[in-house]
Formats: structure tokens, C-alpha cells, sequence
């Protein structure tokens, strides 16, 4: 059972310009989202959070905003950069934080 | 304090023979994750430690997997009778009870069942 679905596997953006990674869920149990990023031959890395009482969590370039009724978060990169070119995964999480769900991934590709 | 270290980075073996791989965690972490992760697809729970209590087990878990995590510092899992869809990344993860900073994985141990 999928509770967590990236549906763009790949996204491919201009240095300097925004990017959007999108993300939907199913499991309204969820109380907590994460994204967290991977580079090659490295496990994931977090990144940014935000939890159900809010929708919109920023910091620095990052931002993560949450549509519960949508079931649907995403998160901004802006400005982009080369370095931020890996896979993004979003999770989610219950409140006693033991069973993280995650998507499938997508990947970044941000071209100087 | 290096962050999670798992060994081996790799592991080639051979259907049927057992295998166990190791995770030391950050040391004041006192949960800790094992996570699989198979190509082009996210990390999959398998089972979670809070200090030496192993408190919850995924369906994914068969019986030929066992994980253990003595004196809550390190821990190990073990795989008996490798078969071929055991192929893929375990990930291990450990974390302060609580969520707000995330989880802090390893780089994880490629099993290759040939």
C-alpha cells in the first residue's frame, strides 16, 4: 500500500529558477511530513519538516507547504542550484514517529 | 561523532547463505531504524529499537530476518537463506524519540543475492 506518492519520478529546472516537488498521501494518521535529500551512494539526508498544525514551514531556500485537505505537500527550491541536483523523497509520519512512510523519489536535475 | 556507520558497504552472496550486517547509531540517539530500499523506489520500514527494546516489526520482516540491538548501541540484522528479492539497500537510521529533526540515516549496505 502506496501512502505516500511522488508522481514525477524526474524534474529537470534552470539554475536560479524555482523548483516544485509535489507530493500526496492517503493515510490521514499522518502527522508529520518530511523531505529529505540523497545523493549518490549516500543514504537520505534531512532536509525540512513541518507538522499537521501548520502549512508552511520555510528555511532559507526551502519552503514545504501542507494541504491537509488536499493531502497534498510540496516543497520550493528557490533559487535553485547545481548542488541541489538528487532525489528528493518526501515521508510522512504518525505522531508516535515509529513507522515513517516514504515516496518513491524524484529526481532533481538542476542545470547551470 | 561520525554520524551512522553500517557495515559492510557491500555485500555479494550467494542464494541460501545467511548474512547479518551492522549499524552503530549516533551515540545519544536512542531509537534506531532498519529500512530497505529496492531501485527506484523509497526506503520501506522494516523494524525500529527504542534503546534495546526492538518495539515494532514491519509484515515485511519474514521470519528469515532477525534484528537485534544489545545493550541499545548497535545493532545487527540478519538475514537467513538469502534468496534473490532480498536483493536491494538496507538503510539503517537512528533518531532522539520525538520527530522534529528527522532521522539520520547510514549510506547503508548493497546486498547483492546472486
Amino acid at each position: 500500500d502506496q501512502q505516500v506518492k511522488q508522481n514525477s519520478p524526474s524534474l529537470s529546472v534552470q539554475e536560479g529558477r524555482i523548483s516544485i516537488l509535489n507530493c500526496d498521501y492517503t493515510n490521514s494518521m499522518f502527522d508529520y511530513f518530511l523531505w529529505y535529500k540523497k545523493y549518490p551512494a549516500e543514504g537520505p539526508t534531512f532536509l525540512i519538516s513541518i507538522s499537521s498544525i501548520k502549512d508552511k514551514n520555510e528555511d532559507g531556500r526551502f519552503t514545504v507547504f501542507l494541504n491537509k485537505s488536499a493531502k497534498h505537500l510540496s516543497l520550493h527550491i528557490v533559487p535553485s542550484q547545481p548542488g541541489d541536483s538528487a532525489v528528493y523523497f518526501c515521508a510522512a509520519s504518525p505522531y508516535n514517529n515509529n513507522d515513517m512512510r516514504f515516496g518513491a523519489g524524484t529526481r532533481l536535475t538542476v542545470k547551470p | 561523532d561520525t554520524g551512522v556507520s553500517q557495515d559492510p558497504r557491500h555485500k555479494i552472496t550467494k542464494r541460501g547463505q545467511n548474512v547479518t550486517f551492522r549499524c552503530d547509531p549516533i551515540s545519544e540517539h536512542n531509537r534506531l531504524y532498519w529500512y530497505r530500499q529496492t531501485l527506484g523506489q523509497g526506503p520501506e520500514f522494516l523494524t525500529y529499537f527504542q534503546n534495546e527494546a526492538q518495539l515494532e516489526k514491519s509484515r515485511l520482516l519474514s521470519d528469515r530476518f532477525s534484528a537485534e540491538r544489545p545493550k541499545g548501541s548497535f545493532s545487527t540484522l540478519e538475514i537467513q537463506r538469502t534468496e534473490q528479492g532480498d536483493s536491494a539497500m538496507y538503510l539503517c537510521a537512528s533518531s532522539l524519540s520525538g520527530w522534529t529533526y528527522g532521522y539520520t540515516f547510514g549510506s547503508g549496505t548493497r546486498l547483492t543475492v546472486v
